[in-house]
């Protein structure tokens, strides 16, 4: 069973910029959530994917977006970076079984270090 | 609104001292409450999951218990590679699966 992978592990980039990470989600998993962890903070929920729709979203600016392919792998993007997007970003996935209102863990991948200067 | 407290923020503990962390939080219905291990720079690990007041969960030297108000993660008689931070998220009922988490306990035991 694979686990969650995340891509790159660290990116450096500068105000203004625009950034994609990348996400695989671990094997029969059809959700996916991403968080943004400040440095000695616990991670904040950014957004969830379910089934390739936006399911869900914390208090980040519209310029956080996403993506969730069909292989249920997924997308973060960043627009218009400011110093404060600095921090490690991770995303969970886990299996959502809307018809059982079942509740699965979220496993983590290892994230991504962003830095912006 | 969804809210984890976790205390203490930091604990130092001897090879061997046991000791509880906890984590106390506010929900409207609780569908499960997690504990993860964080190591610095990595992604959070799973530990427990547990759904309901009265249930309890173990692995190795961790203990995992649930109240309607407050949840507890025993460590009995811990190594210096328990070292880490503890972090507690519960997740609403209804709705989709945004996960509240705390700020964490960090916990060092020393040799």
């Amino acid at each position: 069973e694979t686990g969650v992978t995340q891509s790159p592990t660290h990116l450096i980039k500068t105000r203004g910029q625009q950034v994609t990470l990348r996400c695989s989600s671990q094997s029969g998993h059809n959700t996916v959530s991403w968080y943004q962890q400040a440095l000695g903070q616990g991670p904040q929920f950014i957004f969830q994917y379910y089934r390739e729709e936006e399911n869900g979203r914390g208090n980040f600016p519209p310029r956080f977006s996403g993506l969730q392919f069909p292989n249920y792998s997924s997308e973060l993007n960043v627009n218009a970076l400011e110093l404060d997007d600095s921090a490690l970003y991770l995303c969970a996935s886990s299996l959502e079984l809307r018809a059982r209102e079942m509740t699965d863990t979220q496993y983590f991948g290892p994230g991504t270090r962003l830095t912006v200067l | 609104e969804d809210q984890v407290t976790q205390s203490p923020e930091a604990l130092r503990l001897q090879e061997g001292e046991s000791s509880s962390l906890n984590c106390s939080y506010t929900v409207s219905g609780l569908r499960g409450l997690f504990w993860y291990r964080q190591d610095p720079g990595k992604g959070p690990e799973f530990l427990f999951t547990l759904y309901s007041a009265g249930e309890e969960k173990e692995k190795e030297r961790l203990k995992a218990t649930l109240t309607k108000k407050e949840s507890f993660l025993h460590i009995t008689a811990p190594k210096p590679e328990d070292s880490a931070t503890y972090l507690c998220a519960v997740q609403a009922a209804g709705g989709y699966q945004k996960v509240t988490f705390g700020t964490g306990t960090k916990l060092q035991v020393i040799p």
